[in-house]
């Protein structure tokens, strides 16, 4: 049973540019959630996705925004890359948007921007 | 606001003894509350969740944490440390958003555990 992947696992952008991430949530979930990981930091919620639309956002400007396919595996997009979006871009499903329901997570998208 | 905090950036503990990583929480209403470990250029593994019932709970790889309502606190555990228990453990609370009541996980900054050999 594949767990969450994430593609690319590096990535390095310029100052300006768009990026997109892929996820690919673990078989039988419906919903997916990305979390961006500053170094020495937790990772703070960027929005989660289920039924295809965004159904929650965390305190992250609009150049950051996403989708959510049918299969249920989703994208991430940044555009206008700033320095400061330099991070690990970690991407979590789960199966229901239950309060008991524990996230798996994908190894991550190591985002550099220069 | 709610919050998660980890007040100790690292734990340092010898092979075999007892281990305690700490954490507090503020949330308005009932708690949800879930351990994360983190191993280099790893994403994050589930060791336990608590939602109701008995305050000690068992996850993953024999770790428990002990939920305190009174201390607010959810402290993660472990009766004898292995040096492969060393990385990064988070713990995090999932939020009912006020506006929407749905919910998000809400992450503490990360304890850093170092079993000694």
């Amino acid at each position: 049973d594949a767990g969450v992947t994430q593609s690319p696992t590096h990535l390095i952008k310029t100052r300006g540019q768009q990026v997109t991430l892929r996820c690919s949530p673990k078989s039988g979930h419906d919903t997916v959630s990305w979390y961006q990981q500053a170094l020495g930091q937790g990772p703070q919620f960027i929005f989660q996705y289920y039924e295809e639309e965004e159904r929650q956002r965390g305190n992250f400007p609009d150049r950051f925004s996403g989708h959510q396919f049918p299969n249920y595996s989703s994208e991430l997009n940044v555009n206008a890359l700033l320095l400061g979006d330099s991070a690990l871009y970690l991407c979590a499903s789960s199966l229901g948007q239950g309060v008991n329901t524990e996230a798996f997570f994908g190894q991550g998208t190591r985002l550099t921007v220069v | 606001a709610q919050s998660v905090a980890q007040p100790e950036d690292q734990v340092n503990v010898a092979e075999g003894n007892p281990l305690t990583v700490k954490c507090t929480y503020s949330v308005s209403g009932n708690p949800y509350l879930f351990w994360y470990v983190q191993y280099p250029n790893r994403g994050l593994q589930f060791l336990l969740k608590y939602i109701t019932g008995d305050n000690l709970v068992k996850g993953s790889y024999g770790f428990e944490a002990e939920f305190n309502k009174s201390q607010t606190s959810f402290h993660l555990k472990k009766p004898s440390a292995l040096v492969s228990d060393s990385a990064l453990y988070f713990c995090a609370v999932r939020d009912m958003w006020k506006d929407t009541g749905r919910r998000a996980l809400t992450f503490g900054s990360g304890t850093r555990l170092q079993v000694q050999p």
